[in-house]
């Protein structure tokens, strides 16, 4: 268990849909990050939030939000869906910025049919 | 445009010996590499670093080599274990602004062969 919980594990829905995926941090991080993992890609990185504001943003769609509350778990958002957004999303946290990188959640695997 | 590139999708070596995984980069900024590592089912776990700062780290049958001239870094795995059977990420940070956000390669498939 790596500190870092993400829920749900798995989801399906069908396209057009919006479903929302939920991370809480390890105890005592601060910054949370969301990536996804597509079919045969890299991490790509969506966004970061840091003590309930966003610092970064990187290949997030339109169609995707998140936000960070101030027990400092984290939702993200996906509108609209389409066949393409099913991956692996990932969330990840960090203290700040430290030597160590990330500590990961196991993820969300998210199927659009 | 990939910024950080692993172009060996997989690779198999028998246990015992070393295994070597590279990794190359384009962006001149990047002044942090990460190693990570993924099983199946589970989020990647951090194995190692180095600074731009460095050329070399180790940390018990891992070491990373950084060359910065050539943008290129590599993980060596010696010796080999079946547990190392992984993917591994290659990922570099920015030093510009204040964000953390990690630029991830595609992964390395190592396979340990008994």
């Amino acid at each position: 268990d790596s500190g870092v919980t993400q829920t749900p594990k798995h989801l399906i829905t069908a396209t057009g849909q919006r479903v929302t995926l939920r991370c809480s941090p390890r105890s005592g991080d601060l910054s949370v990050y969301w990536y996804q993992q597509s079919l045969d890609q890299g991490l790509q990185f969506l966004i970061q939030y840091y003590n309930g504001e966003e610092r970064a943003k990187g290949n997030i769609l339109e169609r995707f939000s998140a936000q960070q509350f101030p027990d400092l778990h984290s939702e993200l958002n996906l509108s609209s869906l389409e066949l393409g957004d099913s991956a692996l999303y990932f969330c990840a946290s960090s203290v700040g910025r430290t030597a160590g990188g990330y500590t990961f959640g196991s993820g969300t695997r998210l199927t659009v049919v | 445009d990939q910024q950080v590139k692993q172009n060996s999708p997989s690779l198999s070596v028998q246990e015992g010996r070393i295994s070597i995984l590279n990794c190359d980069y384009t962006n001149s900024m990047f002044d942090y590499f990460l190693w990570y590592k993924k099983y199946p089912a589970e989020g990647p776990t951090f194995l190692i670093s180095i600074s731009s700062i460095k050329d070399k780290n180790e940390d018990g049958r891992f070491t990373v080599f950084l060359n910065k001239s050539a943008k290129h870094l590599s993980l060596h795995i010696v010796p080999s274990q079946p547990g190392d059977s992984a993917v591994y990420f290659c990922a570099a940070r920015d030093s510009g602004g204040g964000a953390d956000g990690l630029t991830f390669g595609k992964g390395t498939h190592l396979i340990i062969q008994p």
